[in-house]
């Protein structure tokens, strides 16, 4: 079943905070955060495995909450650059790398 | 350099004929999976193989068919029986049972006229 992306989409001034969220009915072994630029392929951000702490890479970082089964990525300090749609990717336990994707939420940052 | 690549960039069918897409990879990765991307939509999983002659159907497998006699290619044939095949293909790749993620190529825009 398809994890559930929150919010759909998302309108940011430069400097602006964001937080999406991607909630699964399964319990997760791992869940992937990728961005995709319009035409383009999605490229990979960050991974959280069952069990491992919070991740980052520069002002964007993401949590995973197992009780939940549920992960939040957080925008912080928005850039331009940061414009395109968010999309999760899950595993489920023991699934062996196959993810199930969420709807995407699309983010657009505004001078 | 390491990746995977896709060709052709845009690919254009007549109703009727079957077409084939390429995806190969140098990264030396076990896994190769096949999405569908409709437009504003996520990804949707066809097909995914773990090793060399071995393939498994994905969520929307129907009117698809796959191969992988080398571990470096997975070709995606889309055949007639496909109903609606246009939309946008990428195909991506993993080491198998290894924490890491799923790396893509960049697409092939497929349209059918």
């Amino acid at each position: 079943q398809q994890p559930v992306q929150s919010p759909q989409a998302v309108i940011l001034r430069e400097g602006e905070d964001a937080v999406i969220n991607c909630s699964s009915s399964k319990a997760l072994y791992s869940v992937h955060w990728y961005r995709q630029k319009h035409g383009e392929a999605p490229v990979f951000l960050m991974i959280l495995l069952k069990g491992g702490e919070q991740k980052g890479h520069d002002k964007i970082s993401a949590s995973f909450n197992e009780k939940k089964q549920q992960s939040s990525l957080y925008l912080t300090a928005s850039q331009l650059s940061y414009s395109g749609t968010y999309f999760c990717g899950t595993e489920p336990q023991a699934a062996g790398n196959k993810l199930t994707f969420g709807g995407g939420t699309r983010v657009l940052v505004k001078p | 350099d390491g990746g995977i690549t896709q060709s052709p960039k845009y690919l254009f069918r007549k109703e009727g004929q079957n077409v084939t897409l390429s995806c190969e990879q140098n990264l030396n990765h076990d896994a190769m999976y096949w999405y569908r991307q409709d437009p504003g939509q996520g990804l949707r999983l066809i097909y995914y193989s773990q090793i060399v002659n071995d393939f498994q159907k994905g969520d929307i497998a129907e009117g698809y068919s796959v191969s992988r006699e080398k571990k470096e290619s997975f070709p995606l044939t889309v055949t007639s029986a496909q109903k609606n095949p246009t939309a946008f293909y990428l195909c991506a790749s993993t080491k198998w049972g290894a924490e890491d993620t799923q790396y893509f190529g960049p697409g092939t825009r497929l349209t059918v006229l």
